[in-house]
């Protein structure tokens, strides 16, 4: 069965740094594409950065961008987001999300982890 | 960036009835392969969202065939006949046209009456 497991999430200081990882099972990791989404009650559903299938072409949302990073270990089927410098409107559920692009091919984004919460305050 | 505006914001179906919501974009959505990168979650309640139709009415695999999706250009409508319990959470549109960023419809909220 296809599986997401994010970890990582945490009560963090303003100004502190997370790491979160995103465990893949089920599926042949190193073929997809890979997203990272957030969730809150004020902004909804908000798309974070994305990640190509070898990691070489890597995309983010204005406001993360020089905060966070994203990264993949296919060896290791696990996706990640470094996340420098929290401010309290990073506060969110973070998913992670498997995007079913292949072949110049878009079938949607199939695959959502469970979420993880990360918390950004004093 | 693209946006997209969904309507209603709410609302109450009574079971067996039929729902539809509607997604507005600010762009077209047509891709230059003909097809128009619009998706439609679900979120049920507690839940993760889930992928219910993609490229505007192609179903998920396992969604039931209640759902369907419709529409071109800026306007697109996700359909749902014989609403089930199961069926309430929040429904959200989604483009993949210009990225980035991707970007969503602010959610529908669907409610048993």
């Amino acid at each position: 069965e296809v599986h997401l497991v994010e970890s990582g999430g945490g009560l963090v200081q303003p100004g502190g740094s997370l790491r979160l990882s995103c465990a893949a099972s089920g599926f042949t990791f190193s073929r997809y594409w890979m997203q990272w989404v957030r969730q809150t009650p004020r902004k909804g559903l908000v798309w974070v950065a994305r990640v190509n299938t070898d990691g070489t072409y890597i995309h983010y949302v204005d406001s993360v961008k020089g905060r966070f990073t994203i990264s993949r270990d296919n060896a290791k089927s696990t996706l990640y987001l470094q996340m420098n410098s929290l401010r309290p409107d990073d506060t969110a559920i973070y998913y992670c999300v498997r995007d079913s692009y292949m072949d110049s091919k878009f079938y949607g984004w199939d695959v959502w982890g469970q979420g993880t919460t990360v918390t950004v305050s004093s | 960036d693209i946006v997209l505006t969904q309507s209603p914001l709410s609302l109450a179906v009574t079971p067996g009835e039929s729902a539809s919501i509607s997604c507005m974009s600010s762009q077209s959505l047509l891709h230059s392969t003909g097809n128009h990168y619009l998706d439609w979650y679900l979120q049920r309640p507690g839940q993760s969202p889930q992928l219910l139709i993609y490229l505007v009415s192609n179903r998920a695999s396992g969604v039931p065939d209640r759902f369907s999706g419709s529409g071109s250009g800026t306007d697109f409508t996700l359909t749902i006949s014989r609403v089930e319990a199961e069926d309430v959470g929040v429904y959200y549109c989604m483009q993949a046209l210009q990225t980035p960023p991707y970007t969503f419809g602010q959610g529908t909220k669907l409610e048993i009456k």
